[in-house]
């Protein structure tokens, strides 16, 4: 089956670093998403990755493992305004997106 | 670019009666428009895809009798809860995609949050 797999709730400090991990089993595999949203507020998009290896992008990168199903976000120098739950989604043959259940991240001063 | 705009972004309705939501890709022409629905502290659920000009392709568990859909136009779809019920009470949001993008990034309208008395 198509599963994606990532951790409900992850807590961290103001200006600190944190990796938001995810794992992924996608009927074949095309490329994976990451997406933000804030409470009540529909997502926005942060990355895309097709290839394997490390993509930065400002504050946040975004690194993929295709051989091993694998992928996580990774935020820098955290701001409160980064609480927000983040969304990992694999694109599988068909370009359907398999939706992971989210990440809570709470961002304490 | 790639804009998405939906209306209304929420709305209070009577047990019973039916709601109509628009979504709308304002700068491009949107190929595919997906609708999802969201409960409270969960993820998003795909509830329908719609290819411009052919009839909806609904999940499973998903009844298309009461959630019909209908995508006219490469800028315009509509989802109409028929019927409504308290448990319908949810947060809708529609995305849009082209397949003149890169690759296929999902560009999201802000929601319309629907609260069934």
């Amino acid at each position: 089956g198509q599963n994606i797999d990532q951790p409900t709730e992850m807590t961290a400090t103001e200006g600190a670093i944190v990796q938001i991990n995810c794992t992924y089993q996608t009927s074949g595999f095309n490329g994976l998403f990451w997406y933000q949203q804030h409470a009540g507020e529909a997502p926005t998009f942060l990355s895309y990755n097709v290839l394997d290896g490390l993509e930065e992008k400002g504050r946040f990168s975004s690194f993929l493992s295709r051989s091993k199903g694998y992928s996580y976000l990774l935020l820098k120098e955290l701001q409160m305004k980064d609480s927000a739950s983040y969304l990992c989604a694999g694109e599988d043959s068909n370009y359907q997106l398999i939706w992971g259940a989210g990440t809570k991240l709470i961002i304490k001063p | 670019g790639a804009v998405v705009s939906q209306h209304p972004s929420w709305v209070i309705c009577k047990s019973g009666t039916s709601v109509k939501i628009e979504c709308r890709s304002l700068d491009f022409q949107a190929t595919t428009m997906f609708w999802y629905r969201q409960f409270p502290k969960q993820s998003l659920m795909l509830m329908a895809t719609s290819n411009e000009g052919s009839k909806a392709t609904y999940e499973q568990g998903v009844e298309k009798d009461k959630f019909l859909i209908n995508h006219a136009s490469l800028t315009l779809s509509t989802l109409t809860v028929t019927s409504a019920h308290p448990e319908d009470s949810s947060f809708y949001i529609c995305s849009a995609s082209s397949l003149g993008l890169d690759y296929n990034e999902q560009f999201f309208g802000p929601g319309t949050r629907l609260t069934v008395l």
